[in-house]
């Protein structure tokens, strides 16, 4: 079955400590993208990608950091400068030729920082 | 500034009976819109959509209406069942920029009881 998947699906942090989220996608997506869910809110956009090797930041990239080596795979760094990063994280991705804004997402990564 | 609003953070409906949710936007440039429905600790899944050239579309019990003038928009559920039971996200993308690139609501928790 195709789709996305991200790990860990729980984390703990120490503030101070970076922590690197997983996300992989064998949809043979192009686009990948981090959101970003706060209790209450909306998702934000961190971060997308739309070919390897290149990425844009989003609303709140502020403390996130992200690489895109392989088509298959965008993973997101949540860095100490982060301020506030205890919340749910999602990855998303489209296909591109499909035309259609529709994205599909993994099942979320939630971040605790103690 | 929260481009598109979900003003109703829960609503509970009995089954069998009809389930409106409401949602507004303030960007006259969104073009396309979704709705996706999401689980506790999952990723939303995308549930139904529509385009600003059309009023209305359908799928089985799901339908949209979108009222432009108004910039609003609603997503009707009929009948109602308690496995659609979940947090509905209304979202936005406007012509000009990013695909994928999504402006959502805060979500409306819909609950629907025997």
């Amino acid at each position: 079955d195709g789709g996305i998947t991200q790990s860990p699906k729980y984390l703990f942090r120490k503030e101070g400590q970076n922590v690197t989220l997983s996300c992989e996608q064998n949809l043979n997506h192009d686009a990948m993208y981090w959101y970003r869910q706060d209790p209450g809110q909306g998702l934000r956009l961190i971060y997308y990608s739309q070919i390897v090797n290149d990425f844009q930041k989003g609303d709140i990239a502020e403390g996130y950091s992200v690489s895109r080596e392989k088509k298959e795979s965008f993973p997101l760094t949540v860095t100490s400068a982060q301020k506030n990063p205890t919340a749910f994280y999602l990855c998303a991705s489209i296909l591109v030729s499909s035309g259609a804004n529709v994205l599909t997402f993994g099942a979320g990564s939630r971040l605790t920082v103690l | 500034d929260q481009q598109v609003k979900q003003n109703s953070p829960s609503l509970s409906v009995q089954e069998g009976r009809i389930s409106i949710l409401n949602c507004d936007y303030t960007n006259s440039m969104f073009d396309y819109f979704l709705w996706y429905k999401k689980y506790p600790a999952e990723g939303p899944t995308f549930l139904i959509s529509i385009s600003s050239i059309k009023d209305k579309n359908e799928d089985g019990r799901f339908t949209v209406f979108l009222n432009k003038s108004a910039k609003h928009l609603s997503l009707h559920i009929v009948p109602s069942q308690p496995g659609d039971s979940a947090v509905y996200f209304c979202a936005a993308s406007d012509r000009g920029s990013t695909l994928g690139r999504l402006y959502f609501g805060r979500g409306t928790q819909l609950t629907v009881w025997p």
